[in-house]
């Protein structure tokens, strides 16, 4: 089974400029996460999707954070302008479905992340 | 809102030492505990997990047991080796299919074994 896709693997931009990530996660998986890890820190969720609708984007910057996850498969989270405290690496996961919700437990398989630096 | 707290690194052990890693949690209602491992220039694996009060998780040496009365979930290893060099994180999460069901993760313990 093909885990978790993400790319690019790495990017250097410049501040006020544009990027983009995109993740495709394991296939028949209805739940996808992005996270932010700051490096010395732990990740930190930015948006969860649930199909192809927002569960939570409570500590996404929508001024200039955006995601979408259209056809409820791939995602792509977008940071346009860019600021230096953007540099990250951006994770993403998905979680395999339930029979019963609310039972068991919530396993989320990561992706190898994008490193992005900022200057 | 709920948290992870866990022993600050780097640590760094000998090969065959006895590890132990803190880590406590603040959580409303019932969350399901893991500890994830970041090897270097590796992604996030789950290295174990417990969902209820008193669950003893357990992998490739690991263990930690869900321990509703202290609010801590603490991984132990017996013997380390240098291949357990990584980053350790300590996480929570709540019920699947829900807006809890996002991990919240500790700051992450940098673990270096020597030979």
């Amino acid at each position: 089974e093909a885990g978790v896709a993400q790319s690019p693997r790495y990017k250097i931009i410049e501040k006020r400029q544009s990027v983009a990530f995109w993740c495709n996660p394991i296939s028949g998986h209805a739940t996808l996460y992005w996270y932010q890890q700051i490096l010395g820190q732990g990740p930190k969720l930015l948006i969860q999707f649930q199909n192809n609708g927002v569960v939570d984007d409570s500590q996404l910057p929508k001024d200039r954070f955006s995601a979408e996850r259209l056809k409820g498969v791939d995602s792509t989270l977008k940071i346009q302008p860019a600021k230096l405290e953007d540099s990250a690496v951006y994770l993403c996961a998905s979680s395999s479905p339930m029979s019963k919700a609310g039972v068991g437990y919530n396993e989320q398989f990561f992706g190898p992340g994008t490193r992005l630096t900022v200057l | 809102g709920d948290s992870v707290t866990q022993m600050e690194g780097p640590v760094t052990l000998s090969e065959e030492a006895f590890l132990t890693i803190n880590c406590t949690y603040t959580a409303t209602g019932y969350p399901s505990l893991f500890w994830y491992v970041q090897y270097p220039g590796e992604g996030l694996q789950l290295l174990l997990k417990a969902t209820k009060a008193d669950d003893k998780g357990s992998n490739k040496g690991f263990e930690a047991t869900y321990r509703k009365e202290t609010t801590s979930f603490h991984l132990e290893k017996g013997s380390v080796q240098v291949s357990d060099s990584a980053v350790y994180f300590c996480a929570l999460s709540g019920p699947p299919y829900s807006s809890a069901s996002k991990i919240i993760f500790g700051s992450g313990t940098r673990l270096s074994i020597r030979p």
